[in-house]
Formats: C-alpha cells, sequence, structure tokens
C-alpha cells in the first residue's frame, strides 16, 4: 500500500544535540518530496523540498531513494525548533499525502 | 499578501446539518486543495480544484462536496454532519509544483 510513515510521535532533545526526524514511504516513481512545519500556534508552512536541496534554518533533508527515505536532519537543535514536523510526497498534481508527523520538543 | 484565508476560525454544528467552509487562495494561486486533520493526526486529502473543476479526490465521502469560483476561491461543503467529522479543514493554494501555502483553517465542531 502506497503510504509514508514517521515512525517517532515524539522527539526529544537537548539544546546543541543533533537530531533526526525519520520518514519513510512507499509510492511507486519518483514523488517529489516535502517537510512541512508547525509551530505553536501558527499555520503549516513549508519547510524543505527535496529538488531545491536547500537548507533552511539549518536543516537539510536527503532523499535516498534506495532505502526509500527521506530524513530531517540539523546538526544542533535549538529551542525554536521544537514544533510539529510532516513529511508529505506528493504523489502527483500537486497531491500531498501527509505522515502522522513527528513532535521535535527542544529543551534548555 | 494575505496568503491564504479561510473562514470562519470556528464552527459549531449540530449532528445532520450541513456547514460551508470558505477560502481565498494566495495572490497568484490557481489550485485550491483541501485538507481534513482530526486531533492528532496529519492532515488528510479530501480534494482538490483546478480551473473550477475537481481535479483529484481523496478518500471522502460524497458527503464532501466542494466548488471552485473563477477568482479560485473555492468552498467545501459537508452534508448530514456526523460527530466523525469534527476536525480542523485546511485549504492550501498552490501553482504548479511549489509547494502548498496554507491557511490557519477552520475548526468545525459537530454536536
Amino acid at each position: 500500500a502506497q503510504r509514508v510513515t514517521q515512525p517517532e510521535k515524539l522527539l526529544s532533545v537537548f539544546k546543541g544535540a543533533p537530531v533526526e526526524l525519520k520518514c519513510n514511504y512507499s509510492y511507486s516513481g519518483s514523488p517529489e518530496l516535502f517537510w512541512y512545519v508547525q509551530y505553536s500556534r501558527q499555520r503549516l508552512q513549508l519547510l524543505l523540498r527535496h529538488i531545491s536541496r536547500e537548507s533552511i534554518k539549518g536543516f537539510t533533508a536527503d532523499l535516498n531513494k534506495g532505502e526509500t527515505s527521506f530524513h530531517l536532519k540539523k546538526p544542533f537543535a535549538q529551542e525554536e525548533d521544537s514544533a510539529m514536523y510532516y513529511c508529505a510526497p506528493n504523489t502527483g498534481f500537486q497531491k500531498l499525502v501527509f505522515g502522522t508527523g513527528t513532535r521535535l520538543l527542544v529543551s534548555p | 499578501d494575505a496568503g491564504v484565508t479561510q473562514s470562519p476560525t470556528h464552527l459549531i454544528k449540530t449532528r445532520g446539518q450541513q456547514v460551508t467552509l470558505r477560502c481565498s487562495p494566495k495572490s497568484g494561486h490557481d489550485t485550491v486543495s483541501w485538507y481534513q486533520q482530526a486531533l492528532g493526526q496529519g492532515p488528510q486529502f479530501i480534494f482538490q480544484y483546478y480551473e473550477e473543476e475537481e481535479r483529484q479526490r481523496g478518500n471522502f465521502p460524497d458527503r464532501f462536496s466542494g466548488h471552485q469560483f473563477p477568482n479560485y476561491s473555492s468552498e467545501l461543503n459537508v452534508n448530514a454532519l456526523l460527530l466523525g467529522d469534527s476536525a480542523l479543514y485546511l485549504c492550501a493554494s498552490s501553482l504548479r509544483s511549489r509547494g502548498y501555502t496554507f491557511g490557519s483553517g477552520t475548526r468545525l465542531t459537530v454536536v
């Protein structure tokens, strides 16, 4: 079945620690992949697109087609990174399928 | 640019009633997608409108219908409301494959 999996509901780290939010997908073809973030009391917003290969707020994400993964990483977490993170492949015509999300909590 | 605006922000309806939610896309965007986000879950795709037609549909019953107007704004209609329809309804607009811009959502409570 086609789906996206974010295995961790909650990831709790200390400030300055490395962070990796996992995302695995099972879609045929080569979907475009996105990470969306939702900070407290704010709307969902785009964080990263895999085709842009950019780093936003220190986050990067590498698409591994062999493992069908698109993990989000940051070498040194900051308190302001605390938020809900969603992995979402574009399955065609801009139809995004969201994972269940991972809540990142960065403690001082 | 106000981005994506949704109205109303909150709504309480009784089981069996009908509801209409509205969305104005970001300026320059031509595609509107609707999502349902239940508590503790990721957004679930309801349907997408492009050029005033439903282009794609998720796994939602026919009670969920929509419309897109010539100015690209959109409505989501839900008939015969069930308690399980209580959720945050998100509208997102886009232009080609550049990622969505989301609205703040409409919180629907069915009692």
